[in-house]
């Protein structure tokens, strides 16, 4: 069964700072997706990037990047130039390419930005 | 928004009721998910409908029932109500089956509290 790690419960970083999330699955399964939520104390779970398994190449979009380590089976998220909206829970999910189409996902990292 | 509506947004009710939560898809999307948001099991996959059909289940309880109407939307049905229900459940919606990426949209989630 796939399971998603997410080993840091808690992290801060000060405004203007970098953080990296970190988060490791296990699959048997050569593609698949990965992905990272974000959900304010609002609830809405957003996305925030997303990673096809076949691209070499790390996706970015804006502050939001993302080291996706396939052999190590582990892809991290980082934020720069932190900002105070970046507070939130940040869920790692990790999706078959094929078959059920449904989200699994981690526990979650509570992240605080401190101005 | 993400157009994905649930109703309610709120659901307080006592142990051994039944409640229905709706879920309406974003226009065009045929395939719904339900997830459970709870402070002990994390998020978790409930079942999944495409089209009207049931396409995959998770970790759903026998007390629990779901369907997808004629015109997409959805209800999942929680009887025989327990405290451990307690919790936000989310839908999300996506296009379609077998899409190469096939992105999942989350709603704004209903809070459900069993006294």
């Amino acid at each position: 069964a796939q399971t998603v790690t997410q080993s840091q419960p808690e992290m801060s970083v000060q405004e203007a700072e970098t953080v990296t999330l970190s988060c490791t699955y296990d699959t048997s399964e050569s593609d698949y997706y990965l992905f990272w939520y974000k959900q304010p104390p609002s609830r809405q779970m957003i996305l925030v990037i997303r990673q096809e398994a076949y691209k070499q190449q790390n996706a970015t979009e804006n502050r939001f990047s993302v080291n996706f380590q396939k052999a190590a089976k582990s892809f991290s998220l980082k934020i720069s130039d932190s900002q105070l909206g970046d507070a939130a829970m940040y869920f790692c999910a990790y999706r078959e390419q094929t078959g059920a189409n449904n989200l699994f996902f981690g526990t979650g990292t509570r992240l605080t930005v401190i101005p | 928004d993400s157009g994905v509506t649930q109703t309610p947004k709120h659901l307080i009710t006592a142990t051994g009721q039944r409640v229905t939560l709706r879920c309406s898809p974003r226009s065009g999307d045929l395939s719904v998910y339900w997830y459970q948001q709870s402070l002990d099991q994390g998020l978790q996959f409930l079942i999944q409908y495409y089209n009207g059909e049931e396409r995959a289940k998770g970790n759903i309880l026998e007390r629990f029932s779901a369907q997808q109407f004629p015109d997409l939307h959805s209800e999942l049905n929680l009887s025989s109500l327990e405290l451990g229900d307690s919790a936000l459940y989310f839908c999300a919606s996506s296009p379609g089956q077998g899409l190469s990426y096939n992105e999942q949209f989350f709603g704004p989630g209903t809070r459900l509290t069993v006294l």
